[in-house]
């Protein structure tokens, strides 16, 4: 079974300065998805960023970034010019590709706080 | 707008209580599942259904029940509530063929007391 860990339970960064997520993962897999979700104080599950194993070419999406490294099962999220608004809960999560049941396995996330 | 729609969002019951949260997507998604959110243990799938009439418990079953009868609903029952299942649940919808990800309804926050 697949597994994600999110060994940050808490992180807290200035505003407009940078930060990054860790996640790793176990998986016999060798093609599957990951992503980034973002749970701010509404609750909603908010798609950030996602990865195709296959793709070597890191996913960027404005001032979200990965550094995936598939020999080491590291998926992390940088957030450049962090801001007030990022601050939320973030959520690694992991899909192996659609074959009866795909669950999103997710790790048990970061918090994090951004200080103006 | 292309949505995962949850009613209620906020519940209190009593145990043993019987209700129904409800879940509606309108994307066409053969894919839905149930998840629970707990302090500490991240997301939990509950139940999935990969298309109508075909549903399958996930890792935490116990307690809950589902039923797909139409391609856009996918109720989730807990039939006798108990203080266990106080939780922030869940429903999110996918294609089953693609990567994407899942589209996560705005959760409901269940108490049982």
């Amino acid at each position: 079974a697949q597994t994600v860990t999110q060994s940050q339970p808490e992180m807290s960064v200035q505003e407009a300065e940078t930060v990054t997520l860790s996640c790793t993962y176990d998986t016999s897999e060798n093609n599957y998805y990951l992503f980034w979700y973002k749970q701010p104080p509404s609750r909603q599950m908010i798609l950030v960023i996602r990865q195709e194993a296959y793709k070597q070419q890191n996913a960027t999406e404005n001032r979200f970034s990965v550094n995936f490294q598939k020999a080491a099962k590291s998926f992390s999220l940088k957030i450049s010019d962090s801001q007030l608004g990022d601050t939320a809960m973030y959520f690694c999560a992991f899909m192996k590709p659609p074959s009866g049941n795909t669950p999103l396995v997710f790790g048990k996330g970061t918090r994090l706080s951004v200080i103006a | 707008e292309a949505q995962v729609t949850q009613n209620p969002r906020y519940l209190i019951t009593v145990t043993g209580k019987k209700l129904t949260v409800t879940c509606s997507q309108n994307m066409n998604h053969e894919y839905m599942s149930w998840y629970r959110q707990d302090p500490g243990l991240g997301l939990r799938q509950i139940y999935y259904s990969m298309n109508v009439e075909v549903t399958d418990k996930g890792d935490v079953p116990e307690g809950y029940k589902v039923s797909r009868k139409e391609k856009r609903n996918f109720p989730l029952i807990l039939e006798s509530p108990s203080p266990n299942q106080t939780s922030l649940y869940f429903c999110a919808s996918s294609l089953w063929v693609g990567g994407d990800g899942y589209t996560f309804g705005s959760g409901t926050r269940l108490t049982v007391v």
